[in-house]
C-alpha cells in the first residue's frame, strides 16, 4: 500500500499491556519511529529503531520490527492512565518522515 | 536553542489574507520538516529541507503554499489567499546527524 497504516483505537485496562501495531510501506526505510501526542500538545518522540534490528527495549516500551512483513509494534507494559494519548508510527523514506494516522489509546482505571 | 520553536502559537486570519508561520530549529539541525495536522487527523507531509539541497516540496497541497529556509536555519511557511480548509495545526520538526526528529508545539491556524 501507499500509506503507513495503524488501527485507529485501542482500549485497555490500567496495569495491562498495550500493543499498538503499524504497517509501513518501504522495505528500504532506515529508521522507524514511535511518537506520542497528548491532547492539545505537540508530538513527543518515544523511541526509534534501526531497520537492521528486530527489537528494542526502553523501560516499559518494547519495539518489535518484522522487516519481512513491514510490521512494527509498540508494546507498553503496565499501562497507566497517563499513557492515554495518540500514538503515531513513522518511517524514514528518502529522508522524509511519513506518518500513520495514529492510534488513540484509552486506558481505563 | 533548547527545542524547536514555532511562532505564533495561534493565528486567526480572515479568508483571503496571507499568513507566515515561523520555525526556529534546534541549533545545528540540518533537516527541517513541515507537516499539517487537521482536527482529529494524522500528519500530512508538506515540505522537507536537508542542508543546502533542493527542498522536497512534494507534499505542498497547492501553489498557495510555499516555504523557505534562510541560511539553513529559520524556516517560514507562507500560505497565500488563505481558505477555510487551510485551518489546521502546522507542525515543524528538525533533525540533526542522529535519527531523532523533534517537533515544535505547532501553530494553530484558524481561517474565518
Amino acid at each position: 500500500g501507499e500509506d503507513v497504516e495503524q488501527s485507529l483505537f485501542l482500549s485497555v485496562r490500567e496495569g495491562d499491556s498495550s500493543v499498538i501495531n503499524c504497517t509501513y510501506t518501504d522495505s528500504s526505510s532506515t529508521y522507524l519511529y514511535w511518537y506520542k501526542q497528548e491532547p492539545g500538545a505537540g508530538l513527543q518522540l518515544l523511541t526509534y529503531i534501526f531497520s537492521n534490528m528486530d527489537m528494542k527495549q526502553d523501560q516499559r516500551l518494547t519495539v518489535l520490527l518484522n522487516k519481512k512483513d513491514k510490521h512494527l509494534s509498540l508494546r507498553i507494559a503496565d499501562t497507566q492512565t497517563g499513557d492515554s494519548a495518540i500514538y503515531f508510527c513513522a518511517e524514514s523514506k528518502g529522508g522524509k518522515l511519513i506518518f500513520g494516522q495514529g492510534t488513540e489509546l484509552s486506558v481505563k482505571p | 536553542g533548547a527545542g524547536v520553536s514555532q511562532s505564533p502559537s495561534n493565528k486567526v486570519t480572515e479568508k483571503g489574507k496571507d499568513v507566515e508561520l515561523r520555525c526556529d530549529p534546534i541549533s545545528g539541525h540540518t533537516a527541517l520538516y513541515w507537516y499539517r495536522q487537521s482536527l482529529g487527523q494524522g500528519l500530512e507531509f508538506l515540505i522537507y529541507f536537508q542542508g543546502n539541497s533542493a527542498p522536497d516540496k512534494s507534499g505542498l497541497p497547492s501553489d498557495r503554499f510555499s516555504a523557505e529556509r534562510t541560511g539553513g536555519s529559520v524556516s517560514t511557511l507562507t500560505i497565500q489567499r488563505t481558505q477555510q480548509e487551510d485551518s489546521a495545526v502546522y507542525l515543524c520538526a528538525t533533525r540533526g546527524v542522529n535519527p531523532e526528529a523533534f517537533f515544535g508545539q505547532g501553530t494553530r491556524l484558524t481561517v474565518v
